[in-house]
């Protein structure tokens, strides 16, 4: 069965680093996002993507953060200058268009 | 801005009993409904979802209730079993938002 995988697993970074999480989707969906979960909390939702465009994004999703599909099957999550309240989990999800999202493994980022 | 707020935050119930989680949400367009399941250092994993036009939805031992007037739908899982034991998220919204419930710690005793 296909999955969601995203790369790097575990990432640490100094405060004021630019960090990229990497996401391949499903092959064949339509629709993509990234969550975010700090340690113990609820996932929070940051940006949708659909169409080669944002379609929703939180307030969470600031100046700082960008998303890409630089080709067919790559989605990233830029963050331009890390602080120390973005440590957390980050999930990426993708959808086929009927509403589902499945999610990848998630990549654990550190900021120290 | 859109809220879901999801009880209790912990459940104990014994093996073989039923258990039930309750969801309120407070944005009127939603019109999806997803229950996820999430083990301890691991992915939430979709479980069982419903749509706005649908009262009610069953999957074995799992089922999911909506009321859209209220604003409120539930998760019920029947004789459960130790693999039950998780964090449970409710998420309301659409194919492009979903907003999660802060989750249920479910605790099965043997």
């Amino acid at each position: 069965e296909p999955e969601v995988t995203q790369t790097p697993s575990h990432q640490v970074t100094q405060m004021g680093q630019e960090v990229i999480l990497r996401c391949v989707p499903i092959s064949n969906h339509l629709y993509f996002y990234w969550y975010r979960q700090i340690l113990g909390q609820k996932v929070e939702f940051l940006v949708s993507f659909y169409n080669n465009e944002i379609s929703e994004k939180s307030e969470i999703f600031d100046d700082q953060f960008s998303v890409e599909r630089p080709d067919g099957s790559n989605f990233t999550l830029k963050i331009r200058s890390t602080k120390l309240e973005d440590s957390a989990m980050y999930f990426c999800a993708s959808g086929g268009g009927s509403y589902e999202q499945y999610f990848g493994p998630g990549t654990r980022l550190t900021v120290t | 801005g859109e809220n879901v707020e999801q009880h209790p935050s912990t459940l104990s119930v014994q093996e073989g009993d039923s258990a039930v989680i309750k969801c309120t949400y407070s944005d009127s367009a939603s019109n999806y409904f997803p229950w996820y399941k999430q083990e301890l250092g691991k992915r939430p994993q979709l479980i069982i979802d419903i749509r706005s036009n649908v009262g009610e939805k069953k999957d074995q031992r799992i089922a999911v209730t909506l009321n859209k007037t209220a604003k409120h739908f539930s998760l019920h899982i029947t004789e459960t079993q130790p693999e039950d034991s998780a964090v449970y998220f409710c998420a309301a919204g659409s194919n492009y938002q979903l907003i999660w419930g802060a989750g249920t710690k479910l605790i099965i005793k043997p």
